[in-house]
């Protein structure tokens, strides 16, 4: 079975400081998509980022950095120099290669940039 | 880029009563959507596979006969609530993969049934 556990409930930090937001899935597939989406308090899902299973690079997108890591099953994503707008729940998902193309989440990080 | 458009935004509604949503791909075909629904501080749960010109695909534990579901174009599903109750209010979202393996999500719409 396919599973996506974020460890960290909720998170809060000062403004401008560094945070890291964990992400540990189990597929015995080995071929996958991994998300992350950031859900601000309107709602939406907002696409951060997809990376495949075959893609090991580390991303960065301005303050925004994730780092894949096959060998311990984790997509960690990090945000530098954080601001208030960043505060929103987090999700980290996975989606198999196969014929069923459901993505399963996983219960979501809320984070507070506390100004 | 992809785009898909979900509708009502919100919606409230007296027990006993059905509610519509849809779920409409704007620059894409979909021949398979995904609605989802997310109770308050808790993660999104998939609730059925809609699939174009066939039946959907429910999870365990969603009713179907609750929670319909049409996919009568390769642009549009719809999930009608039936017969709502106050434990039905939620956030309901649906979305739809463009290709190349990513999803598009629409707005969500919020139900509350009083």
């Amino acid at each position: 079975a396919q599973k996506v556990t974020q460890a960290q409930t909720e998170i809060s930090v000062v403004e401008k400081e560094d945070v890291t937001l964990d992400c540990v899935y189990e597929t015995r597939d080995t071929t996958y998509y991994l998300f992350w989406y950031k859900q601000p308090p309107s709602g939406e899902l907002v696409f951060l980022i997809r990376r495949n299973s075959f893609d090991e690079q580390n991303e960065i997108s301005g303050r925004y950095s994730w780092n894949f890591q096959k060998s311990t099953s984790s997509f960690n994503f990090t945000i530098t120099a954080s601001q208030v707008v960043d505060s929103a729940v987090y999700f980290c998902a996975l989606r198999l290669m196969n014929r069923d193309d459901k993505i399963i989440f996983g219960k979501g990080t809320r984070l507070h940039i506390l100004p | 880029g992809a785009v898909v458009s979900q509708h009502p935004s919100r919606v409230i509604c007296k027990s006993g009563t059905s509610v519509k949503i849809e779920c409409r791909s704007l620059d894409f075909q979909a021949t398979t959507m995904f609605w989802y629904r997310q109770f308050p501080k808790q993660s999104l749960m998939l609730m059925a596979t809609s699939n174009e010109g066939s039946k959907a695909t429910y999870e365990q534990g969603v009713e179907k006969d609750k929670f319909l579901i049409n996919h009568a174009s390769l642009t549009l599903s719809t999930l009608t609530v039936t017969s709502a109750h106050p434990e039905d209010s939620s956030f309901y979202i649906c979305s739809a993969s463009p290709g190349g393996g990513g999803y598009t999500f629409g707005s969500g719409t919020r139900l509350t049934v009083v």
